[in-house]
């Protein structure tokens, strides 16, 4: 079956420092792969989609890179800031475009003065 | 901010008792989902709708039922609350032309005593 591999340990970083988070898949590699931030006791909120034909996408501090040779995915956030501080999801949709996404169970990053 | 609502946001009901989880939104997204998370735990599907009149079951197996009358509603009921179903719900919507990025609602913690 499909399987999703997210750091279960929480990532301690300094403010300003990069933090650096890992996403590993099994079996079928997905059309897409989808980053999320969950607060506690709220929704997950979307924060990048990257394609399989594409191997780095941006949005002002974050960058995801996705390669499906080694079926990973990292998720990178600079000068990494307190309210960065959350539980980030790796989301993976195996069905070939059905949107039915598989989340890991996701890295809580804490980001200390 | 998502327009998706979710209503009530906590429930503590005893055991034996129907419940509804009512979910909507504002989008006008054709498909919208359930999950169930547990505390420090990745989010289950349970349910999932491509369009009005139109619902699957997810990957994780689950006593509720969903119906799908108007696009913008997607209510899930219990029809005898236990306390195995003592959890998150968490219901969320996308639409193909976004990228398949789905929005969630803040969601409903169930205590079943």
């Amino acid at each position: 079956s499909q399987k999703i591999e997210q750091n279960s340990e929480a990532l301690n970083i300094q403010e300003g420092k990069t933090a650096t988070l890992t996403c590993n898949y099994t079996n079928y590699s997905p059309a897409y792969l989808q980053w999320y931030r969950q607060d506690p006791g709220r929704g997950p909120v979307f924060l990048l989609l990257i394609r399989e034909n594409e191997k780095e996408k941006r949005k002002e501090r974050l960058k995801v890179t996705f390669d499906t040779t080694l079926k990973q995915s990292l998720f990178h956030i600079t000068a990494s800031q307190p309210a960065d501080s959350a539980t980030y999801l790796c989301a993976l949709d195996f069905t070939g475009g059905g949107n039915k996404l598989t989340f890991g169970t996701g890295t809580q990053l804490k980001v200390e003065l | 901010e998502a327009d998706i609502y979710q209503t009530p946001r906590y429930l503590v009901i005893g055991t034996g008792k129907k419940i509804t989880l009512e979910c909507s939104q504002t989008m006008g997204h054709d498909k919208m989902y359930w999950y169930q998370q547990d505390p420090g735990m990745e989010l289950h599907l349970i349910h999932y709708s491509y369009g009005v009149n139109s619902t699957e079951k997810g990957d994780l197996s689950s006593e509720s039922t969903v119906s799908r009358i108007r696009t913008e509603h997607f209510p899930l009921t219990l029809e005898s609350a236990r306390p195995s179903h003592t959890s998150q719900y968490l219901c969320a919507s996308s639409d193909t032309r976004e990228q398949e990025t789905q929005y969630f609602g803040p969601g409903t913690r169930l205590l079943v005593l």
